[in-house]
């Protein structure tokens, strides 16, 4: 069965920080995975995906995530945080083909002045 | 958020009453989905659809019916409303991609 860690239900960063988010998946098959991003009173957005190739895949905003098979992770990293970053972030996991995605419990993510 | 509707945006409901939430989408996608979602646990899938006609089960299905009579349309019943299903729900489409795309959500409030 597949499942989702996110570790961290708050991070704090100050502004210019780097940002580093962890998601850890279980999948018994090569898995897609995601990062969405929800801002408040909003529906969760796109930030990125890896479905095959490369391993480290550049998303919106300046986001960037590493795919390491022999880790199961899928990190979320930014050089330099910004104030709008501030958003709850979910990491996600879905089989090639399938048709459930399975989300971790979201990470929220404070940026300080 | 473009391409998926949710109606309405917000509702309080009394114990033991009834609603529909509706969910509509205009990109043609076949599979759509209804999440839930409660503070600190993420989202969780209550039913989904695979194209008109039909339909399975989630994660957390119980106190909920669902129908799929178009590729438009795919709306949410809650049959009697407990404090259970206060949250806030989620209506997605999936693409080709496997991306998903969601509405902007119906605040649900059972008292």
């Amino acid at each position: 069965a597949q499942s989702v860690t996110q570790l961290g239900s708050h991070v704090s960063v100050s502004e210019g920080a780097l940002v580093l988010l962890r998601c850890n998946y279980s999948s018994s098959v090569p898995p897609y995975l995601f990062w969405y991003v929800q801002y408040p009173n909003q529906g969760l957005q796109l930030l990125l995906k890896y479905t095959t190739g490369a391993t480290l895949v550049k998303g919106i905003n300046g986001f960037e995530a590493e795919f390491k098979k022999s880790e199961t992770s899928f990190h979320l990293t930014k050089p330099s945080a910004h104030m709008s970053d501030a958003a709850e972030y979910f990491c996600a996991v879905s089989l090639t083909g399938g048709f459930k995605t399975i989300f971790g419990a979201g990470t929220r993510l404070f940026v300080k002045a | 958020n473009a391409g998926v509707t949710q109606t309405p945006k917000f509702r309080i409901l009394k114990i033991g009453q009834s609603m529909t939430l509706q969910c509509a989408q205009d990109m043609n996608h076949n599979y759509m989905y209804w999440y839930r979602q409660d503070p600190g646990m993420g989202l969780k899938l209550i039913y989904y659809s695979v194209g008109a006609g039909i339909t399975d089960k989630g994660e957390v299905p119980n106190g909920y019916n669902v129908s799929r009579s178009t590729t438009e349309d795919f709306p949410l019943r809650l049959e009697l409303a407990a404090p259970s299903q206060t949250s806030v729900y989620f209506c997605a489409i999936r693409t080709s991609a496997d991306t998903q795309y969601f509405g902007p959500g119906t605040r649900l409030t059972v008292l």
